[in-house]
């Protein structure tokens, strides 16, 4: 069945630099591609996203790329800030509103 | 508008009760989700509706989770008899577009 892999599972950076946040899914049928990100004891917010016939976005601060042709997609923040830390989840959607969500990747910004 | 209700935002029950959590989703969304969130396993995509109509329920775990959305501003999903490996927080989440809009979410916690 459909499947989406996300790593690493937690992430610890020094405040101001970069983090990057790597996802691959399994059907090729996929043609949308959310990423959200959860507050401890929030709810999951949308941040950005990413359709098919695009290969990268960018907003302010983050930016997303992906490649179909190796079933890729990333999330990079850059100069992070401490309000950054939370738990980001990419997804994928091939239609239908079938949402499949990766496990996670908890984000710690060190001040 | 007030984003996607849900409640109760806290459950304690005991093994072998009957458990209804129920949902409002966006007034105009036509898409309603159920996950349940654990740290094992993530955020799970339990079932979903498209105008009111359950579309794929490949998620609902066992025949103990039913799920019903007898109208477009309200949803129930119900777990009879629930266990204490059903313990999760469950999350509503509805969207007219891309951009899903979670609930506060329901800690489900079965003694």
């Amino acid at each position: 069945g459909e499947n989406v892999e996300q790593h690493p599972s937690t992430l610890s950076v020094q405040e101001g630099d970069s983090a990057v946040i790597k996802c691959t899914y399994s059907d090729s049928a996929s043609n949308y591609f959310p990423w959200y990100k959860q507050e401890l004891g929030k709810r999951p917010q949308l941040i950005i996203d990413i359709r098919s016939n695009v290969g990268e976005k960018k907003d302010q601060r983050i930016a997303v790329t992906l490649n179909k042709t190796a079933k890729h997609f990333s999330l990079h923040i850059t100069e992070t800030q401490p309000e950054d830390s939370a738990v980001y989840f990419c997804a994928a959607e091939a239609g239908g509103f079938k949402t499949i969500f990766g496990a996670g990747t908890r984000l710690f910004v060190k001040a | 508008d007030a984003g996607v209700i849900q409640s109760p935002r806290h459950e304690v029950t005991e093994m072998g009760q009957e458990v209804t959590l129920r949902c409002k989703p966006i007034s105009g969304h036509n898409s309603l989700f159920w996950y349940r969130q654990t740290m094992m396993r993530g955020l799970e995509l339990l079932i979903y509706f498209n105008n009111n109509v359950p579309i794929d329920d490949s998620g609902m775990p066992e025949d103990r989770f039913s799920a019903k959305m007898p109208n477009a501003s309200f949803s129930t999903l119900k777990i009879q008899p629930s266990e204490p490996r059903d313990s999760a927080v469950y999350f509503c989440a509805s969207r007219w577009d891309t951009e899903a809009f979670f609930g506060q979410g329901t800690r489900l916690t079965v003694v």
